[in-house]
């Protein structure tokens, strides 16, 4: 069973577009995140919600939304998609906000064309 | 802020050889610290973790101290395999309510026969 499990693998779409990115986690873990990694392979947190609520929103365009129907599931939605947001997008879960380890899911690449 | 410094790559080795990739990291208090690996076209998976000064980590003959005095978590193997090519990051996470992954750049490693 994958642990941490993102649809879709890939998305081409042009810019202007609206698209969203869902995740899923079967680990019983209370905590996600989102993060993106750039064409330079650099990694960086995006979102975290914890319990359904978000906890860290690092300065990322209002474009972007997440949304957390329940503590499995945190989706990514994007709005007026611009090329710079071609990039990977990571969901991870740990079990709560302490020093545990974050779960990694397989990625979405998404290409703005 | 906290940030995270690792050498930068591409480190390519022959197999069989010893490995040293660099990490070093600025942050307040005693933060967690990680190796994290990705395969290509894969997402990241932990490879190993210390939770405090001293800790060393140890996963799959790969290995790491918590170096506190120097601020360091270089990784270490033995002998390389041409199956850990890969892209290594090392990463720093503070516990509390707002605790994230803050990543170095990664290092590309390429083992060759």
């Amino acid at each position: 069973d994958t642990a941490v499990s993102q649809t879709p693998k890939y998305l081409v779409t042009q810019m202007g577009n609206d698209k969203s990115i869902k995740c899923e986690q079967n680990l019983g873990h209370d905590t996600m995140y989102w993060y993106k990694q750039d064409s330079k392979k650099f990694l960086k947190i995006m979102f975290s919600y914890n319990n359904k609520e978000l906890i860290i929103n690092e300065t990322v365009p209002n474009r972007f939304s997440p949304k957390s129907p329940d503590k499995a599931h945190l989706n990514l939605h994007i709005n007026s998609l611009e090329l710079g947001d071609s990039a990977v997008y990571f969901c991870a879960s740990s079990q709560d906000t302490g020093g545990g380890t974050q779960y990694f899911g397989p990625g979405t690449r998404l290409l703005v064309l | 802020g906290d940030s995270v410094t690792q050498m930068e790559g591409p480190v390519t080795l022959s197999e069989e050889a010893f490995l040293t990739i660099n990490c070093t990291y600025t942050a307040t208090g005693y933060p967690s610290l990680f190796w994290y690996v990705q395969y290509p076209g894969e997402g990241l998976q932990l490879l190993l973790k210390a939770t405090k000064a001293d800790d060393k980590g140890s996963n799959k003959g790969f290995e790491a101290t918590y170096r506190k005095e120097t601020t360091s978590f270089h990784l270490e193997k033995g002998s390389v395999q041409v199956s850990d090519s890969a892209v290594y990051f090392c990463a720093l996470r503070h516990t509390g309510t707002a605790s994230k992954l803050t990543f170095g750049t990664g290092t590309r490693l390429q083992v060759t026969l």
